[in-house]
Formats: C-alpha cells, sequence, structure tokens
C-alpha cells in the first residue's frame, strides 16, 4: 500500500514549457486534490476532484488544467510555464466526497522550478 | 478566506508547552491541524467538527469554539520530534475547498 504517490519529485523549466504533474492513490479514495506550497504563504488549493468524473476550480487555478483519469489518477497541467509557478505541489486525496469530515492525506511533493 | 494562524513561530525547551491558535472569519464546519516537517509531505494531527466530534492521535489535544470560529492546538511536555510547521486547515459548510493558514513554525531545543 504506497499511499499518495507523485512523479517526478523534482523538475526544472524553462519559460514557457509544459510539463504534467502525476498522482496517483491506492487507497480507494474518492476525491483528490491539487496543492501548490510557497514560502510563507502555506498551502493553497489549486484544483480538486471531488469524485470520478469531476473536477473544480480552488483558490489558484491560473495557468494549470486537470485529469482525472480514473479514480485512482489526478494529473495537474501546466500548459505554458511561468517563473511564478515555481513551487512545491501536493496532491491529496481523501475517501470522503469533501473535506468536511475525512483525513486528507499527502503526497511526498514535487518540487518544480521554473527559469 | 485563509485562517489566521498564531503565533508565526515559537521557540520552546524539551519539556515546555506551546499553544497554537487558528481563527477564521467565515462560520466553521470543521477544523484540520496538519504539521510538516521540512522537505516532508503535511501529516495529519487531528481533526475538530462541528457540535464536538474529534478524530486524531491521542496524545495531541485541540479545542474548536464554533461561535468564536476558533481553534486552538495544544502542545504539553514538548519533545524534539514535535519541530516542524502547524497548519490549521478549516472547511466551511459550502463546496469542498479547505483553507489552509500561513503556519506556525515550532522549534524545540534541547
Amino acid at each position: 500500500n504506497a499511499g499518495v504517490t507523485q512523479t517526478p519529485k523534482f523538475q526544472v523549466l524553462k519559460t514557457g514549457q509544459s510539463m504534467t504533474l502525476q498522482c496517483a492513490q491506492d487507497m480507494n479514495h474518492n476525491s483528490m486534490y491539487w496543492y501548490r506550497q510557497d514560502p510563507g504563504m502555506g498551502l493553497r488549493l489549486i484544483y480538486y476532484s471531488a469524485s470520478e468524473g469531476t473536477t473544480d476550480k480552488g483558490e489558484v487555478p491560473n495557468g494549470y488544467n486537470v485529469s482525472r483519469l480514473n479514480k485512482r489518477e489526478f494529473s495537474l497541467r501546466l500548459e505554458s510555464a511561468a517563473p511564478s509557478q515555481t513551487s512545491v505541489y501536493f496532491c491529496a486525496s481523501t475517501y470522503e466526497r469533501g473535506l468536511g469530515t475525512d483525513t486528507q492525506y499527502f503526497g511526498p511533493g514535487t518540487r518544480l522550478t521554473v527559469l | 478566506q485563509q485562517p489566521v494562524q498564531s503565533p508565526q513561530a515559537v521557540i520552546l525547551r524539551e519539556g515546555e508547552d506551546a499553544v497554537i491558535n487558528c481563527s477564521s472569519s467565515k462560520a466553521l464546519y470543521s477544523v484540520h491541524w496538519y504539521r510538516q516537517k521540512h522537505g516532508e509531505a503535511p501529516v495529519f494531527l487531528m481533526i475538530l467538527l462541528k457540535g464536538g466530534e474529534q478524530k486524531g492521535h491521542e496524545k495531541i489535544s485541540a479545542s474548536f469554539n464554533e461561535k468564536k470560529q476558533q481553534s486552538s492546538l495544544y502542545l504539553t511536555a514538548s519533545q524534539l520530534s514535535y519541530s516542524g510547521t502547524y497548519f490549521c486547515g478549516t472547511a466551511s459548510n459550502s463546496g469542498y475547498a479547505l483553507n489552509f493558514g500561513k503556519g506556525t513554525s515550532l522549534l524545540v531545543t534541547p
């Protein structure tokens, strides 16, 4: 039982390049989330998927797109990377559809630098 | 809307106690607490629900004042392993978004 896994762990991009961050969970969770973490800012929600087949914008969705490929996988795509997207990206999941009463499990993070 | 945490940072000697506070301007359904060590992912500590239910580690205690939209995390007899950044996350009655505070950095020294 690996929990929540993310690939890659580290990535360096040039401005304008595109990439996809992958996230998978093997806990049969219904909801999945993408956060970014910047120094002194805490965790900010980018997008979430309350259940398979649905996605919704979070607090900071501009410049990102997501795909809930199936129940296990939730990917985050940067179409044209910008230096402002330099951050640590965390994927998380919960069994419950929604965050009110359920523990959130985080992946190890992807550290992205955009030059 | 992002909850406000206080203090921003605290330094303790091993064995001392600390309280970390989290407040919101919105009515809350639940408050979540996580701890993050440098370079690692946040780890679940506790959930406090409207109505009084709590889920979490036995050695961690916290309170949730629904009327004041505030929560406090109590760290007693601190150990070196308690060092890290503590985040509160709040969920309101509407939607699925969990809003995290900016974090409280805790350092426990020998």
